[in-house]
């Protein structure tokens, strides 16, 4: 099945104590992206990446990390997390496909950071 | 300003109800575009792409219109199974996807 999977699905952890997020997707997408989802806000992108070795910065990029090592990983770092990183965040998939390029979404992460 | 407004709503509407909902852009770079449906904080998922042409799906219409920058999501008949967060899209050659804040729409029996 077609998928992407994130781990852990719940975090709560305190502040300053680094975390990693992972993302996997089976589809050999060449595209991987990070979302953080805030009540009134919708998706801000994080990072994203257009292939292996390849990332760049999205909108909201401060106090995050991440990697692409192998094409179907993705992992989201936070090196020293705050409260105000406490958010619902999303990995998302994609390849182009004719003129659009959708992408998948993975179930989410709900991070809480005391 | 936002890249990609929305109304955030809600609209609740009757069973059987057609309703529209609009969304701006401000990127003319933009080259594609995407409705999204979301529900109760789980992933968006693809509701449908949207043509210059416009396009139809079953229920839905959605439509573009590049001169004054805005999208159109119309569904027909709605039903309760409807309810959800539409989220309007905006991509530039699958580098730069920017979502809208959500739409939601509520479907009353």
């Amino acid at each position: 099945e077609a998928q992407v999977t994130q781990n852990p699905r719940y975090l709560i952890t305190v502040t300053g104590k680094k975390l990693t997020v992972t993302c996997s997707q089976n589809m050999n997408h060449e595209y991987m992206s990070w979302y953080r989802q805030d009540p009134g806000l919708g998706l801000r992108q994080i990072y994203y990446s257009m292939n292996v070795e390849v990332t760049d910065k999205g909108d909201v990029p401060e106090g995050y990390k991440v990697s692409r090592k192998e094409k179907r990983n993705f992992p989201l770092i936070l090196e020293s997390p705050s409260p105000n990183q406490t958010s619902l965040y999303f990995c998302a998939s994609s390849s182009p496909s004719g003129r659009n390029y959708e992408q998948y979404f993975g179930p989410g992460t709900r991070l809480t950071v005391t | 300003r936002k890249e990609v407004e929305q109304d955030p709503g809600p609209f609740n509407v009757p069973e059987g109800a057609t309703v529209a909902f609009n969304c701006t852009y401000s990127n003319s770079a933009s080259q594609s575009f995407f409705w999204y449906r979301q529900d109760c904080r789980k992933e968006p998922k693809l509701l449908m792409s949207v043509y210059s042409s416009g396009n139809e799906d079953g229920r839905f219409t959605a439509q573009l219109n590049r001169a004054s920058q805005y999208i159109s999501l119309l569904i027909r008949d709605s039903k309760l199974s409807d309810s959800a967060t539409y989220l309007c899209v905006a991509d530039n050659y699958g580098q730069n996807f920017v979502f809208g804040p959500g739409t939601r729409l509520s479907v009353l029996p």
